[in-house]
């Protein structure tokens, strides 16, 4: 299994500023990814986490927006950039661990912005 | 592209009662099911996951899950519910060429009621 640290678990901030969202992992993972769940709706996955390189984004999600960071195979960063009220979601990191099919969560963090 | 649908947002029911999430999926191509569970506060918690075999697949906290290929469903099932088992559950799909890559349902919230 894999235990995943998520911070900050929440946070209200300003429109037009940047947060970014730390996750870290008890154990080297295979592969590591953020997801967002807009209110009401089900999770959408942003990115895909690379270690060393540039994270692989899904369709609708860019980099300017979104950047990401994974210097290592335990820990990843997630900027929201520029933000808007239209961001206020709960973000959350994602590991697949190198034994099995299995992907574990963080407990997410809930961001509201005024 | 696939997608999930659970098509009912909240499900009340009685302690000690029987209980059946839906989950229907787009497309009838080889993919991995999944049952994920969110209690408050909690990240997300993996209940059970179809992967291949038999298609009855039996998971943690007494919960269990059909895999219809023909009728594209993959309905989680529970004899007898506790309060406990009040949280948000989320059924997601992955094909199996992209394994680690997965769309999720909006969620249905089990509300379990003494």
């Amino acid at each position: 299994s894999a235990v995943i640290s998520q911070k900050p678990s929440r946070d209200i901030c300003q429109r037009g500023t940047s947060l970014t969202i730390q996750c870290q992992v008890d154990s080297q993972v295979t592969m590591m990814f953020w997801y967002r769940q807009q209110p009401g709706q089900s999770l959408t996955l942003i990115a895909t986490a690379n270690q060393g390189s540039e994270a692989t984004y899904e369709s609708g999600f860019v980099i300017d927006k979104f950047p990401i960071s994974r210097p290592n195979l335990t820990f990843s960063t997630l900027t929201v950039s520029n933000m808007s009220p239209e961001d206020s979601s709960i973000y959350l990191c994602s590991v697949r661990t190198t034994t099995n099919e299995k992907l574990f969560f963080g407990s997410g963090t809930q961001l509201s912005v005024l | 592209a696939q997608s999930v649908t659970q098509l009912d947002s909240q499900v009340p029911v009685f302690e000690e009662a029987p209980v059946e999430l839906r989950c229907n999926y787009s497309s009838s191509v080889s993919v991995y099911l999944f049952w994920y569970v969110q209690y408050p506060n909690q990240g997300l918690q993996l209940l059970l996951k179809y992967l291949s075999g038999s298609t009855l697949v039996k998971g943690i906290n007494g919960f269990e899950a059909e895999f219809n290929k023909s009728q594209t469903s993959f309905h989680l099932r529970k004899p007898s519910v506790h309060i406990s088992d009040t949280a948000e559950y989320f059924c997601a799909v992955s094909d199996r060429g992209s394994s680690y890559k997965l769309i999720f349902g909006s969620g249905t919230r089990l509300l379990v009621r003494p």
